[in-house]
């Protein structure tokens, strides 16, 4: 089956820097890779994805990469800023199946 | 375009009670899925429905847990005889066509305490 799993359950980044947040999987068959991002009492929100035929890929100041060799995947967020502390979920999601989440690492931002 | 919507955000329940929770997907959107989320962990799977059709329930218990998609009206999880350990955060999230998009949109979630 498949799992996911995060290195770090918090991070803590000085307002300005970059965050990088990982994650490890153990089933490399799957379709796309996902970061969510969960605010404390909301639901899940798309922040970025990633084909499992790609290595890399930007959005605005986040980048995903994926290394299959290793699998793993990480989320880097450039210039952090108060908005994005939150819980920081990687998933996998094959076809029209079930997304599986990871446990998520909490980020917070220090002034 | 209203997002998912799911009610109540908030529900209170003695042991023993039922628990309804609602979903209304996306605008268009016919597939629907329902996540439970413990407090600290990440989302875990219960059930993916379509209009009148249960399409996975690996993800659901055996026993009091039941989820429905009518033709009509919203997606029902439905859990009976709740215990403590039914203590938790339910999502669900919707897509438009199977397979056709791979960022499903999550409604707020309710929030479910069994006394």
């Amino acid at each position: 089956g498949e799992s996911v799993g995060l290195h770090l359950p918090t991070l803590s980044v000085q307002e300005g820097d970059n965050s990088i947040i990982n994650c490890a999987y153990s089933n490399s068959a799957s379709d796309y890779f996902i970061w969510y991002k969960q605010e404390s009492g909301k639901g899940p929100q798309f922040i970025i994805d990633i084909r499992s035929n790609m290595d890399k890929r930007q959005g605005q100041r986040v980048t995903v990469l994926l290394n299959k060799t290793v699998k793993h995947l990480s989320l880097q967020i450039a210039a952090t800023q108060p908005g994005d502390s939150a819980v920081y979920f990687c998933a996998l999601f094959r076809g029209a199946q079930k997304l599986v989440f990871g446990q998520g690492t909490r980020l917070t931002i220090n002034p | 375009n209203a997002g998912v919507m799911q009610n109540p955000r908030h529900l209170v329940r003695r042991r023993g009670q039922e628990a309804r929770l609602r979903c209304s997907p996306m605008k268009g959107h016919s597939h629907v899925y329902w996540y439970r989320q413990l407090p600290e962990e990440g989302l875990k799977f219960m059930v993916y429905l379509q209009k009148e059709n249960i399409i996975d329930e690996s993800g659901m218990p055996k026993e009091r847990f039941s989820a429905e998609f009518p033709k009509e009206g919203p997606s029902i999880l439905r859990i009976q005889q709740v215990v403590r350990g039914d203590s938790a955060a339910y999502f669900c999230a919707s897509l438009p066509t199977s397979g056709s998009y791979n960022e499903q949109f999550f409604g707020p979630g309710t929030r479910l305490t069994v006394l």
